[in-house]
């Protein structure tokens, strides 16, 4: 079975840094998905990387997809207080196959 | 636009007792999809529900169950609790536009058991 691993398992940056999330896979990615979890809430979907060198943004949130499909990184630019959160992979299990495995999430701090 | 919705918010059962959770999808989304988030074993996979059939299911005894309606909503079924399956109960739904479309979430059942 697909696992995803995420790093670093928690982070804690000052306001306006940068910071990089890492998620691994051990198989070849069939669509990777990025989701922020507030805690004791739902999922709210970030992005979805398909292709193999895919690069996508969204205000200061960027996700990559490597070339060989195995590995994704989300990008967060001149972090804000409102980035804080859990952030989540998931992707799917294999062609055909619809519902996702996700990683174990990156908790991330802003101090202001 | 409505998102999923789940209800209840909270649920306190006693060991033994049985619980239901209640899942409305996004308007034109035929699938649902249950998830367990259990403190420290991140977002596991229950369920999956498209048409009113159970395409799927993870690795999670038979007491687990639930049902998809003709209005698409869904209804998660845990029979005989016990202490560990205390935890935040996700539902997701997606469009019926193939591989690859995102999940929607909402915003979960806290069931605790005692």
């Amino acid at each position: 079975s697909q696992e995803l691993e995420q790093s670093p398992q928690s982070l804690i940056v000052q306001e306006g840094k940068n910071l990089t999330i890492n998620c691994t896979s051990s198989k070849t990615l069939y669509g990777l998905y990025w989701y922020k979890q507030k805690y004791g809430e739902g999922l709210i979907f970030l992005m979805m990387l398909q292709k193999g060198g895919e690069e996508k943004s969204h205000e200061k949130i960027t996700a990559k997809l490597d070339e060989k499909k195995q590995q994704s990184s989300l990008h967060i630019t001149a972090s804000q207080p409102s980035h804080a959160g859990i952030y989540l992979c998931g992707a799917g299990s294999g062609a055909g196959s619809y519902q996702l495995t996700f990683g174990k999430g990156t908790k991330l701090s802003v101090i202001p | 636009e409505a998102g999923v919705t789940q209800s209840p918010t909270h649920l306190i059962k006693t060991r033994g007792q049985q619980a239901t959770l209640r899942c409305s999808p996004i308007s034109g989304h035929t699938s649902v999809y249950w998830y367990q988030q259990a403190l420290g074993l991140g977002l596991q996979f229950l369920l999956w529900y498209d048409e009113g059939e159970e395409r799927n299911r993870g690795n999670f005894p038979p007491r687990f169950s639930g049902r998809q309606f003709p209005n698409y909503s869904s209804e998660l079924n845990v029979n005989a609790l016990e202490l560990e399956d205390s935890a935040l109960y996700l539902c997701a739904s997606s469009s019926p536009a193939g591989l690859n479309s995102p999940l929607h979430f909402g915003n979960g059942t806290r069931l605790t058991v005692t």
